[in-house]
């Protein structure tokens, strides 16, 4: 079975300050994918990343970057120098093939990120 | 710029009443994603759709939903009756296949209250 643990609720960080946002996951699958979604108080749940289990390589957009390490099965997101538009809930996410040869997928709990200015 | 069209953006009706709610997916995407987000449960997939046909429907309580994809262009979702505990987002979301990297779009949501 699949499981994404997002175990922060809610960080609260000064304008201008880094955060990182942290996602384990669990899978027996080889291949899988993972990615990030952000959710701001309009609702709306906005793709950010995708990742595929045989690149480790770190990527980095603009502020944003994200940590991809296989030993310890985590996929972590880094804001740099975060800004009130970060206020959002963040959403990490797991996708396997399953038994029936399709996607499924296995959302984390979410973790609400409030920059305050 | 692309994206999965909902309507209706918000709904608020009595319990016990139909709800209908629809969905106009990415064209060329042919993958539909229902799911469901409650403070309590967090985002549930309902139904799952490919080339119009349903893959996974387990999550989605079959005495009072429904989901159908009548055409590629138009996936629906019914409530009937519906239930106060239905309150929550419904959002939709389409891919362009069903692969398991397969990226999936989210629509806005159709905000559902029932009284």
């Amino acid at each position: 079975a699949q499981k994404v643990t997002q175990a922060q609720t809610e960080i609260s960080v000064v304008e201008k300050e880094d955060v990182t946002l942290d996602c384990v996951y669990e899978t027996r699958d080889t291949t899988y994918y993972l990615f990030w979604y952000k959710q701001p108080p309009s609702g709306e749940l906005v793709f950010l990343i995708r990742r595929n289990s045989f690149d480790e390589q770190n990527e980095i957009s603009g502020r944003y970057s994200w940590n991809f390490q296989k030993s310890t099965s985590s996929f972590n997101f880094t804001i740099t120098a975060s800004q009130v538009v970060d206020s959002a809930v963040y959403f990490c996410a797991l996708s396997v093939r399953n038994s029936g040869g399709y996607q499924k997928v296995t959302f984390g709990t979410g973790t609400k990120l409030q920059v305050i200015p | 710029d692309a994206r999965v069209t909902q309507t209706p953006r918000h709904k608020v009706t009595e319990m016990g009443q139909e709800v209908t709610m629809r969905c106009q997916p990415i064209l060329g995407h042919n993958t539909v994603f229902w799911y469901r987000q409650t403070m309590m449960q967090g985002l549930e997939l309902l139904a799952y759709f490919r080339n119009r046909a349903p893959l996974d429907d387990s999550g989605m309580p079959k005495d009072r939903f429904s989901a159908e994809m009548p055409d590629a262009t138009l996936a629906t979702l019914k409530i009937q009756p519906s239930e106060p505990r239905d309150s929550a987002v419904y959002f939709c979301a389409s891919g362009l296949n069903s692969f398991s990297g397969n990226t999936i779009y989210f629509g806005e949501g159709s905000w559902l209250t029932v009284v």
